[in-house]
């Protein structure tokens, strides 16, 4: 199976700066791979599919790219709301897999 | 608006077996795929298993194979997994998934699945 790597494991960042999140598969998955944030005690969800097409709703703070097996997710100006784990997942081989999450937290 | 509701965990014996449920609602459930995707405590996402629309194909992880089994019932809306033989290490919180070609626009809240004697 595909192993999604995120780096870094946690990322401290302050509010209104950018953070940069990223994800990398062990073989290629061409530009199948979605992103989710997960906040304490909450499910997971969706914020970009297809590596950069934004779900409904998700602010246009967000916004992925990347292609093949190296993927970034980028929050320009980092919201309070936005303090939260995030993972990568890659659908292009079964079965899908998640990255080991990366936590953003308040600098 | 797209609404999962999981039931069925609890505490379970070792060697013991439970039945999750996933009441669906909001979207025409006969048409997606459906997972089921667990998350042990302070850990991430693993996928557990997967059925397509009509029920025709499941999948399954490495892990649990051969002692879960999914099933759906369209016309009930309703998606199930029964967990049998069950270990320490299926401890985790158990997600009801709606897929959309691959990614998981809508999950539900959860239901925690704990193993002890």
């Amino acid at each position: 199976e595909i192993v999604m790597t995120q780096s870094p494991a946690t990322l401290s960042v302050s509010p209104g700066e950018r953070a940069t999140l990223s994800c990398r598969a062990s073989q290629s998955v061409s530009s199948n791979l979605a992103w989710y944030q997960q906040k304490p005690g909450q499910a997971p969800r969706l914020l970009i599919y297809g590596t950069s097409t934004r779900a409904t709703g998700i602010p246009a703070r967000f916004s992925g790219s990347g292609s093949g097996t190296e993927f970034t997710l980028t929050i320009s100006s980092l919201q309070s709301e936005d303090f939260a784990v995030y993972y990568c997942q890659q659908y292009n081989n079964w079965p899908w897999t998640f990255g080991q999450g990366t936590k953003v937290e308040i600098k | 608006e797209v609404q999962l509701v999981e039931s069925g965990g609890g505490l379970v014996q070792p060697g013991g077996s439970l039945r999750l449920s996933c009441s669906a609602s909001g979207f025409t459930f006969s048409s997606y795929a459906m997972h089921w995707v667990r998350q042990a405590p302070g850990k991430g996402l693993e996928y557990v298993s997967a059925i397509s629309s009509n029920g025709g194909s499941t999948y399954y992880a490495d892990s649990v194979k051969g002692r879960f089994t999914i099933s759906r019932d369209n016309s009930k809306n309703t998606l199930y997994l029964q967990m049998s033989s069950l270990r320490a290490e299926v401890l985790a919180v158990y997600y009801c998934v709606k897929e959309r070609s691959g990614w998981y626009p809508s999950w539900g809240q959860g239901t925690l699945v704990t193993v002890s004697s």
